[in-house]
């Protein structure tokens, strides 16, 4: 079955350390995309990447990394500069051809303390 | 700057009504799409229209384009439990492949 995995499902982390939110898909799709959802919020763009070795900035970058050494593969590291990290963090691919219809992943919930 | 507006964000209506959800969105774009969202789940897609006066239809959700207003309505019709959820729209705006999100319209049908 083709689709975008993401793991863990839920992830505890103390303040100050870094942790690695793991994303990858089997669908062939070009570009990845990582976004942030507050309770009761939208989505929002942490950062993306349309090719292997290359990626984007989005809307709230500060305090992640990213790494995509592999088109299935695109890791986000939420690092301790980041303020406030708890959020459900989703992944998402598009293949990029005539448009960019989005195939999400099943999420992370992050929990800092 | 894109910016996506949806209205209303909340939404409580009785079952076997009809009601309209609005996207409306500030630049050029003729690519929108509509996800839906349950609590505490991802986001699944629903309706990709790619063109002025697109019309898609999936049960008792219709949704339509219309690029030149810059407009895009999700129409509930006959409304039942299991369409509570959140409803994003998204458009497809000139910066490459990314999207932007309106900010969800969270519905909740009673019985």
């Amino acid at each position: 079955d083709g689709g975008i995995t993401q793991s863990p499902k839920y992830l505890f982390r103390k303040e100050g350390q870094n942790v690695t939110l793991s994303c990858e898909q089997n669908l062939n799709h070009d570009a990845m995309y990582w976004y942030r959802q507050d309770p009761g919020q939208g989505l929002r763009l942490i950062y993306y990447s349309q090719i292997v070795n290359d990626f984007q900035k989005g809307d709230i970058a500060e305090g992640y990394s990213v790494s995509r050494e592999k088109k299935e593969s695109f890791p986000l590291t939420v690092t301790s500069a980041q303020k406030n990290p708890t959020a459900f963090y989703l992944c998402a691919s598009s293949i990029v051809i005539q448009h960019y219809e989005q195939y999400f992943g099943p999420g992370t919930r992050l929990t800092v303390t | 700057e894109l910016k996506v507006e949806q209205n209303p964000l909340f939404l409580s209506m009785q079952e076997g009504k009809n009601y309209t959800i609005y996207c409306n969105y500030s630049t050029t774009s003729d690519r929108l799409y509509w996800y839906r969202q349950d609590p505490g789940k991802s986001l699944e897609s629903l309706f990709v229209l790619l063109s002025n006066g697109a019309v898609k239809q999936e049960g008792r959700l219709m949704a339509s384009l219309d690029t030149k207003a810059r407009l895009s309505t999700l129409h509930i019709t006959a409304a039942v439990h299991d369409l509570s959820a959140t409803y994003f729209c998204a458009v497809d705006g000139t910066s490459g492949s990314r999207l932007t999100f309106g900010e969800g319209t969270q519905l909740t049908v009673n019985p």
